[in-house]
């Protein structure tokens, strides 16, 4: 039962377009989400997070939207930049829960 | 600030072996994590320790694996009679009381032959 899914295995962007990555959620109780950035090798990397009583929260050249009706969540990165190329992971848990409910990733490549 | 770390980063061993793996997290962090990954898949929670307290684990985690935070400091996971389907990515992350973010360490790559 995978309660989080990141149907896009893949995606490629071209330098300076902007990468949008897409996350849903199929738990209501989900209140909190996160997204992470992992390297080959390396642990994953806090990047972004959003509490639901939000709809969209901005960290530099990261954005991070929540359509909580769709069950719905999306990255947004302007401009990409070569080392944004790595494998980006949306987590959700909820206030009492201790536990990150993780998608399966999304390859970003950013094309030079 | 020194982040969350890990020992080993890679570890090979035969089928049938034990081995432990330690994690320390960053510092007056109370809150500590062990997730697996394997390949094509996102990190899966194992357990998770408030200070020294085992309070959550998951039924991933079989009686061949027991985990420690003796002090409430760093913690270790150790796997008995090791099987290949347990290798994988062992993560460990740590979160601040009243933190809501949970913080990664670069992992121990674990390869049962």
């Amino acid at each position: 039962d995978q309660q989080v899914k990141q149907n896009s295995p893949s995606l490629s962007v071209q330098e300076g377009r902007i990468s949008i990555l897409n996350c849903d959620y199929t738990n209501s109780m989900f209140d909190y989400f996160l997204w992470y950035k992992k390297y080959p090798a390396e642990g994953p990397t806090f990047l972004i997070s959003i509490s639901s009583i939000k709809d969209k929260n901005e960290d530099g050249r990261f954005t991070v939207f929540l359509n909580k009706s769709a069950k719905h969540l999306s990255l947004h990165i302007v401009p990409s930049q070569p080392g944004d190329s790595a494998v980006y992971f949306c987590a959700a848990n909820y206030f009492g829960n201790e536990k990150l409910t993780f998608g399966t990733g999304t390859r970003l490549t950013i094309i030079p | 600030d020194t982040g969350v770390s890990q020992d080993p980063r890679h570890k090979i061993t035969k089928r049938g072996q034990n081995v432990t793996f330690r994690c320390d997290p960053i510092s007056e962090h109370n809150r500590l994590y062990w997730y697996r990954q394997t390949l094509g898949q996102g990190p899966e929670f194992l357990t998770y320790f408030q200070n020294e307290a085992q309070l959550e684990k998951s039924r991933l985690l079989s009686d061949r694996f027991s985990a420690e935070r003796p002090k409430g400091s760093f913690s270790t996971l150790e796997i008995q009679r090791t099987e290949q389907g347990d290798s994988a990515m062992y993560l460990c992350a740590s979160r601040p009381w009243g933190g809501d973010t949970q913080y990664f360490g670069p992992g121990t790559r674990l390869t049962v032959l």
